[in-house]
């Protein structure tokens, strides 16, 4: 049973470029979370999906930033136009039910550098 | 708003050795979860140990067992026998019960020395 699968491992970007980070999560999970790592900081919740539904998106950025989780295919997570400030590590997480006190499973997360 | 606190960014201890990781936090919750993450060079984040604010009897985890202080507000992590593998970066954690974020502290950086 594959964990929760992030690609890329790594990502460089121009200013100004589009990323998009993706996210499968574990097999039979239908909620997804979206976690951003600041050097040298803790993660910071982003987005909560589940299938084809936003369910709690309070710490996205307001412009830039969106996220998606269709019916079919991984989660996404697309930065337009991105600036020096985006740089960090992108992390997402599944559970199989709402709220992650059930388990945790995290990706290894994805390392955007913008240049 | 809850805030979680790690006052040691680094900390070194020989193999071997017992080490303690501090960790506070703020809530006027009653009841939540609290959590130690480890995150080794590889960035995978693993589950450490959960506690339940519920319950009092401190949780373990093989080596790993946690002083869990609810009226202080503390929840620090204990380490025993440690190997060059707790090498890593560990977080304390919070969450309320069905809700749909962790809270991370910044995490303190632990070198296990040979």
């Amino acid at each position: 049973n594959a964990g929760v699968m992030q690609n890329p491992r790594h990502l460089v970007r121009r200013r100004g470029q589009e990323a998009r980070l993706r996210c499968s999560p574990m097999k039979g999970h239908s909620h997804v979370y979206w976690y951003r790592q600041l050097p040298e900081e803790g993660l910071k919740f982003m987005v909560y999906l589940q299938k084809e539904n936003i369910i709690d998106e309070s710490g996205m950025p307001k412009e830039r930033f969106s996220a998606e989780f269709p019916k079919e295919g991984p989660s996404i997570l697309r930065i337009q136009q991105v600036v020096r400030g985006d740089s960090a590590a992108y992390f997402c997480a599944s559970s199989p039910q709402q709220g992650l006190n059930t388990e945790a499973f995290f990706g290894q997360g994805t390392r955007l550098t913008v240049v | 708003a809850q805030t979680v606190t790690q006052s040691q960014p680094e900390m070194s201890v020989q193999e071997a050795e017992t080490v303690t990781l501090s960790c506070t936090y703020d809530t006027s919750e009653n009841n939540y979860y609290l959590f130690w993450y480890k995150q080794p060079p590889s960035r995978q984040m693993i589950l450490v140990i959960r506690q339940e604010a519920y319950k009092q009897q401190n949780a373990t985890e093989n080596r790993f067992s946690v002083n869990f202080q609810k009226a202080a507000k503390s929840f620090s992590l204990k380490i025993s026998d440690s190997q060059l593998g707790d090498t890593a970066m560990y977080f304390c954690a919070f969450m309320k019960p069905r809700d749909d974020k962790i809270i991370f502290g910044k995490g303190t950086r632990l070198h296990i020395l040979p």
